[in-house]
C-alpha cells in the first residue's frame, strides 16, 4: 500500500468552476502538509504547507487537513485556463524527507 | 535571485554509459535534495545534504548511484553504469532551514530529464 494515495485524473473543468482536489494517506506520523503546483516541464512549485489538522486560505486556494480521516484537500475557486497544471499532495513527519501523492492533472478550459 | 538549477536539462544515453547530473542550490542554502520520478511513479526522495554532509541517503536506489558536494556549494548525482529503469526525471532541490513550518520553502529545480536507451 503506498503510503499517500491521489487519484492521477485528469480532471477536466469549465473556467470559474470550484476545483476540488485530494489525497488520502495511511502514515499517522504525517504532520506537515503540503500542495505543490507543477507546470509541464517545470519543477514542482510549493503553493501550500499546513501544520496537523485544520483549514489554510490564501486567495483562491484553500489546504484543509483532517488527520482524524487522514485526508486532505486543496479547493480552488474560481478556476483560471492558466491553473491547468499537475498538483501535487505531499507530506512529511518531523524530518525533512517529503512523500509525495502521485499528482492530479488538472485541466481548466476557457 | 537565481533559483535552483540543474544541468543537463535532457539526457540520452546507453544503456551501461555514466551520467552525472549537475545542481547548483539557491544560494546560501545549506540543505540541498536530489528526487527523482520515473515513469508512471511518484516523485520520490533519494537523499538530502546539510552542507556537505550527506544527512540521510535511505532512498539511494543502489550503489550504481553516487551523489557528492563538494564544499557544500553544488552537488552532482552520478549514474554508473546506467540501466533502463534509471530513465526518468531527477528533480534537485535546496531549502535554507531544515523542516517545515519554521518559514523554511523547499525550492525545486526544473529537473534533469534522463532517458535509458
Amino acid at each position: 500500500q503506498k503510503e499517500v494515495e491521489q487519484d492521477p485524473g485528469p480532471l477536466s473543468v469549465p473556467e470559474g468552476a470550484i476545483v476540488s482536489l485530494n489525497c488520502t494517506y495511511s502514515n499517522s506520523a504525517f504532520q506537515y502538509f503540503m500542495w505543490y503546483r507543477q507546470y509541464s516541464r517545470k519543477g514542482p512549485e510549493l503553493l501550500m504547507y499546513t501544520y496537523s489538522s485544520g483549514n489554510k486560505e490564501d486567495g483562491r486556494f484553500t489546504a484543509q487537513v483532517d488527520k482524524s480521516s487522514k485526508y486532505i484537500s486543496l479547493f480552488i475557486r474560481d478556476s483560471q485556463p492558466s491553473d491547468s497544471a499537475t498538483y501535487l499532495c505531499a507530506m512529511r513527519t518531523g524530518g525533512f524527507k517529503t512523500i509525495f501523492g502521485a499528482g492530479t492533472r488538472l485541466f481548466v478550459k476557457a | 535571485e537565481a533559483g535552483v538549477t540543474q544541468f543537463p536539462s535532457h539526457s540520452v544515453i546507453e544503456k551501461g554509459q555514466t551520467v552525472t547530473l549537475r545542481c547548483d542550490p539557491i544560494s546560501g542554502h545549506d540543505n540541498l535534495y536530489w528526487y527523482r520520478r520515473v515513469m508512471g511513479k511518484e516523485i520520490k526522495f533519494l537523499l538530502h545534504f546539510v552542507k556537505e554532509s550527506k544527512q540521510d541517503e535511505s532512498g539511494m536506489p543502489n550503489n550504481r548511484f553516487l551523489a557528492e558536494r563538494t564544499g557544500g556549494t553544488y552537488s552532482t548525482l552520478k549514474v554508473q553504469p546506467a540501466e533502463l529503469e534509471d530513465s526518468g526525471v531527477y528533480f534537485c532541490a535546496s531549502s535554507q532551514g531544515e523542516t517545515v513550518p519554521s518559514g523554511n520553502t523547499i525550492y525545486f529545480g526544473e529537473g534533469s530529464w534522463l532517458t535509458v536507451v
